[in-house]
């Protein structure tokens, strides 16, 4: 079993949609959370940091991170066909050996269609 | 504004051939780590760095080796390119352990 699951889609939706994109994690040790954006040749592009449960706003972006289930989502509100992208989730723990390195899921594909 | 790059973005070699890819990064970050994305495998940690002179073993490490001897530039080198080898390259840096990585845009590597 992979330590962070991640829903690969692909995911279409028309524009204007409420997208909801998740990840599930076994481990219990992460406690720092983002989530990447990826276009088609690019690299990954940070869109959200958070380092507690609860949520955190940014523009059409919601990040919102469950530890009690180890669960973390990113909400994208009035989608807009520039969201089409993969959207990665990834995660670190504080401390030990693996201090610093990222837990990344395998990317989720969204299209949104005009 | 502050950056990373790679180059070359795209290259073409043989198989047994030693190639260099390199990685700069003005954000002044101390952690620097460089990745290999495959379809079905996602992001994968080759090698990573610490600081200068440091370098660590990512999970997919064989064939590849890095070092760091400044602050700046993390060049990946595969000492006898495979085949298997064949993928989409990215490096990383960050400021800090609990931090977030700031990536280049990749280099896209064909081993024939």
């Amino acid at each position: 079993q992979k330590e962070v699951e991640q829903d690969p889609g692909p995911l279409s939706v028309p524009e204007g949609a409420i997208v909801s994109l998740n990840c599930t994690y076994s481990n219990s040790a992460f406690q720092y959370f983002m989530w990447y954006r990826q276009y088609s040749r690019k690299g990954p592009e940070l869109l959200m940091y958070t380092y507690s449960s609860g949520n955190k706003e940014d523009g059409r972006f919601t990040a919102q991170v469950d530890k009690s289930s180890k669960y973390i989502s990113l909400f994208i509100r009035d989608s807009q066909p520039s969201d089409s992208a993969t959207y990665l989730c990834a995660m670190g723990r504080p401390g030990g050996t693996s201090y610093g390195k990222l837990t990344f899921g395998q990317g989720t594909i969204l299209t949104v269609h005009p | 504004d502050a950056e990373i790059t790679q180059s070359p973005r795209h290259k073409i070699t043989e198989t047994g051939r030693q190639v260099t890819l390199a990685c700069h990064q003005t954000w002044n970050h101390n952690n620097m780590f460089w990745y290999r994305q495959d379809l079905g495998h996602g992001l994968r940690l080759i090698h990573y760095s610490y600081g200068v002179h440091d370098t660590n073993k990512g999970e997919v490490s064989d064939g590849y080796s890095v070092s760091r001897s400044n602050t700046e530039d993390l060049p990946l080198t595969l000492e006898s390119a495979a085949s298997s080898q064949t993928s989409v390259y990215f490096c990383a840096s960050s400021g800090g352990r609990d931090q977030p990585q700031h990536f280049g845009d990749g280099t896209r590597l064909s081993i024939l």
